[in-house]
C-alpha cells in the first residue's frame, strides 16, 4: 500500500463549479500537509500549507485536514479555466525531515 | 525574491553517459531537496542537503549522487545513465517563513536518455 493515495482523475468540470480533490494517507507520522499545483512542463507551485486538523482558506481555495481519518481535501470555489492543471497533495513528518511524500496528482480541466 | 533556478532546462544523453544537474535555491534557504518525476511513479524523493551535508536519502541506487556548496547551490549527478532515468528532475528549496516550513520548486530539468 502506498503511503499517499490520490485519485489521478482526470477530472473535468465546467467553469464556476466547485472542485473537490482528495488524498488519503496511511502513515500517522505525517504532520504537515500541502497542496501543489503543477502546470504542464512547469515545476509544482505551493498552493496551501496546513499543520493541524481543520480548515484553512485562501481566496477561492480551502484546504481541509482530518488527521483522525487520515484524509485531506482541497476545495476550489468558482473554478476558472486557469485552474486547469495537475494538483498534487504532499505531506511530511516533523523535525528535521524535510522529505515530502507526494500523491500521484489529479489532472483537472475546467471548461469555459 | 528570485525563485529557484535549475540548469540546464533540457538535456539529451545516451545510455552509459553521466550527467550533472544544477540548482540554485532561494536566497537565504539552506536546504535543497531533489525529486524525480515520471508519469508512472510520480514525484519521488532522491535526497536532501542542508548546510553542505546530505541529511536524508530516498530509495535510489548509488548512481544518483549529489552535493551542496557553501553558497547552498546544489548539484545532482547521475552516472551510467539508463533509459529509465528519463524524467523531470526537480529541485526544492526549503526555508522557514512565519513559523512554517515552505518548500518551493524550480522549473525542473527534463532529462531524456536515448
Amino acid at each position: 500500500q502506498k503511503e499517499v493515495e490520490q485519485d489521478p482523475g482526470p477530472l473535468s468540470v465546467p467553469e464556476g463549479a466547485i472542485v473537490s480533490l482528495n488524498c488519503t494517507y496511511s502513515n500517522s507520522a505525517f504532520q504537515y500537509f500541502m497542496w501543489y499545483r503543477q502546470y504542464s512542463r512547469k515545476g509544482p507551485e505551493l498552493l496551501m500549507y496546513t499543520y493541524s486538523s481543520g480548515n484553512k482558506e485562501d481566496g477561492r481555495f480551502t484546504a481541509q485536514v482530518d488527521k483522525s481519518s487520515k484524509y485531506i481535501s482541497l476545495f476550489i470555489r468558482d473554478s476558472q479555466p486557469s485552474d486547469s492543471a495537475t494538483y498534487l497533495c504532499a505531506m511530511r513528518k516533523g523535525g528535521s525531515n524535510y522529505k515530502l511524500t507526494f500523491g500521484k496528482g489529479t489532472l483537472l480541466t475546467v471548461n469555459p | 525574491k528570485a525563485g529557484v533556478t535549475q540548469t540546464p532546462r533540457y538535456l539529451i544523453k545516451t545510455r552509459g553517459q553521466q550527467v550533472t544537474l544544477s540548482c540554485s535555491p532561494i536566497s537565504g534557504h539552506r536546504s535543497v531537496s531533489w525529486y524525480q518525476q515520471t508519469p508512472g511513479q510520480g514525484l519521488q524523493f532522491l535526497f536532501e542537503y542542508f548546510s553542505e551535508t546530505q541529511r536524508n536519502k530516498g530509495n535510489f541506487p548509488g548512481r544518483f549522487s549529489g552535493r551542496q556548496f557553501s553558497n547552498s547551490r546544489s548539484e545532482m549527478n547521475v552516472s551510467t545513465l539508463e533509459l529509465g532515468d528519463s524524467a523531470l528532475y526537480l529541485c526544492a528549496s526549503s526555508g522557514w517563513d512565519r513559523g512554517s516550513l515552505e518548500q518551493f520548486f524550480g522549473p525542473g530539468t527534463r532529462l531524456t536518455v536515448l
